[in-house]
């Protein structure tokens, strides 16, 4: 069965700094990727999706993710973070035929 | 706002009460699921719905659990002896396609079994 790993539980920057959140799953095949990202108190947002095509997808908020298929990883990014990025993020994959798997989740905590 | 909406936002009931968690769709969406989430824990999948009918379950999603669509819109969680271990977030989602679809969430609903 599938699974979803995300390396950190906790990350904490400073505004402006760079992020990077690791994802990684362990069934290949034709994979959709999702990262999602969850405001305090709030529903989960899609922030990017990847179906095919070019393994960079750019995402909403500055937010971008890569396809590595070698390394069965999707890895989140953005250059600069703000405040207002202070959430939870969960990666999601989806193999052909089932549903949707969830990481654990990566809290991100931005200091001004 | 999220186009899927989720009604109550917060439910609180006893143990071994029953209660209906209900969720309108999105109206041209095909598939529907329920998710869950325990506070501080991962988001686990309970349920997919398609064509009047579940189409996968998790292991978490036992006897106690049931869900039905009574209407063209809604879409409906039954718990119906509610355990302690059921406090959690419930999220209902839906999705256009089966494939290359992304889940569209609702705000969810707080279960607090007391």
């Amino acid at each position: 069965a599938q699974s979803v790993s995300q390396h950190n539980h906790h990350v904490i920057l400073s505004e402006a700094a760079s992020l990077e959140l690791g994802c990684n799953y362990s069934y290949g095949g034709t994979v959709n990727l999702f990262w999602y990202v969850q405001y305090p108190g709030q529903h989960l947002q899609l922030l990017l999706k990847y179906f095919s095509g070019d393994p960079l997808v750019k995402g909403i908020k500055g937010f971008e993710a890569e396809f590595i298929k070698s390394k069965f990883s999707f890895n989140l990014r953005k250059p600069s973070v703000q405040w207002s990025d202070t959430a939870e993020y969960f990666c999601a994959v989806n193999n052909y035929g089932q549903n949707f798997v969830f990481g654990p989740g990566t809290r991100l905590s931005v200091l001004p | 706002e999220p186009e899927v909406t989720q009604t109550p936002s917060h439910q609180v009931t006893q143990m071994g009460q029953e209660v209906i968690l209900r969720c309108v769709p999105i109206s041209n969406h095909l598939y529907f699921y329920w998710y869950r989430q325990i506070l501080g824990q991962k988001v686990e999948f309970l349920v997919s719905f398609y064509n009047n009918e579940i189409s996968e379950k998790s292991e978490i999603f036992d006897d106690q659990f049931s869900v039905e669509r009574p209407d063209g819109s809604n879409f409906t969680l039954k718990i119906r002896s509610t355990k302690l271990e059921d406090s959690a977030m419930y999220f209902c989602a839906s999705s256009a396609y089966r494939e290359k679809s992304p889940l569209h969430f609702g705000n969810g609903t707080r279960l607090t079994v007391t």
